[in-house]
């Protein structure tokens, strides 16, 4: 089955400054990569996604590149603002209704 | 985007009593419904799939004579969690696709599940 890796664990980032969390998935027929924004207690949040068929996807501050070639993904965040502290979770699945797998988390903490 | 609602948000109960947590799509038709398990400090594990009106399909490890899913309509599915112990004290979050979202897993509330 699929397996997920990210790194890194944890990141603590001086604000404003850019963030980047990275993945790497083993399954070549994912083809539909998430990444979610979690905060303690609660559900987690979809803040961007992309699918195989492009190789980066932008929205403000928050960016996601694939390399399909690698099997690899990654979260950019800039110009971090404290309200960005939070746990994220990349994923990976076969698209449509298959399930997800997630990677394991990154708790970011934007220091003030 | 689509809503699905969790219920209860919490539970306490003693060890050997079943739980039961219901996942409703409250504005879409749910063709499939996954539940998944995060214990403090982890990532979310799935724990089975479910389609509506067929047996649920569950992740390796994962008991399914413990952990009973059921499907019965596109708005709803139910986990029971049978002879709970505190082992199994966790956060429990289900999420819902469908055609008409978009097939994008849109993801409850979750349960907070604690086991005496």
């Amino acid at each position: 089955g699929e397996n997920v890796e990210q790194h890194p664990s944890t990141l603590s980032v001086q604000e404003g400054d850019s963030a980047v969390i990275k993945c790497t998935y083993s399954d070549s027929a994912s083809n539909y990569f998430p990444w979610y924004k979690q905060e303690l207690g609660k559900r987690p949040q979809l803040i961007i996604d992309i699918r195989s068929n492009v190789g980066e996807k932008k929205d403000q501050r928050i960016a996601v590149t694939l390399n399909k070639t690698a099997k690899h993904f990654s979260l950019h965040i800039t110009e971090t603002q404290p309200e960005d502290s939070a746990v994220y979770f990349c994923a990976a699945s076969r698209g449509g209704n298959e399930k997800l797998t997630f990677g394991t988390g990154t708790r970011l903490t934007i220091i003030p | 985007g689509a809503v699905v609602s969790q219920h209860p948000s919490w539970v306490i109960c003693k060890s050997g009593t079943s739980v039961k947590i219901e996942c409703r799509s409250l504005d879409f038709q749910a063709t499939t419904m996954f539940w998944y398990r995060q214990f403090p400090k982890q990532s979310l594990m799935l724990m089975a799939t479910s389609n509506e009106g067929s047996k649920a399909t569950y992740e390796q490890g994962v008991e399914k004579d413990k952990f009973l899913i059921n499907h019965a309509s596109l708005t709803l599915s139910t986990l029971t969690v049978t002879s709970a112990h505190p082992e199994d004290s966790s956060f429990y979050i289900c999420s819902a696709s469908g055609l008409a979202a978009g097939n994008e897993q849109f993801f409850g509330p979750g349960t907070r599940l604690t086991v005496l």
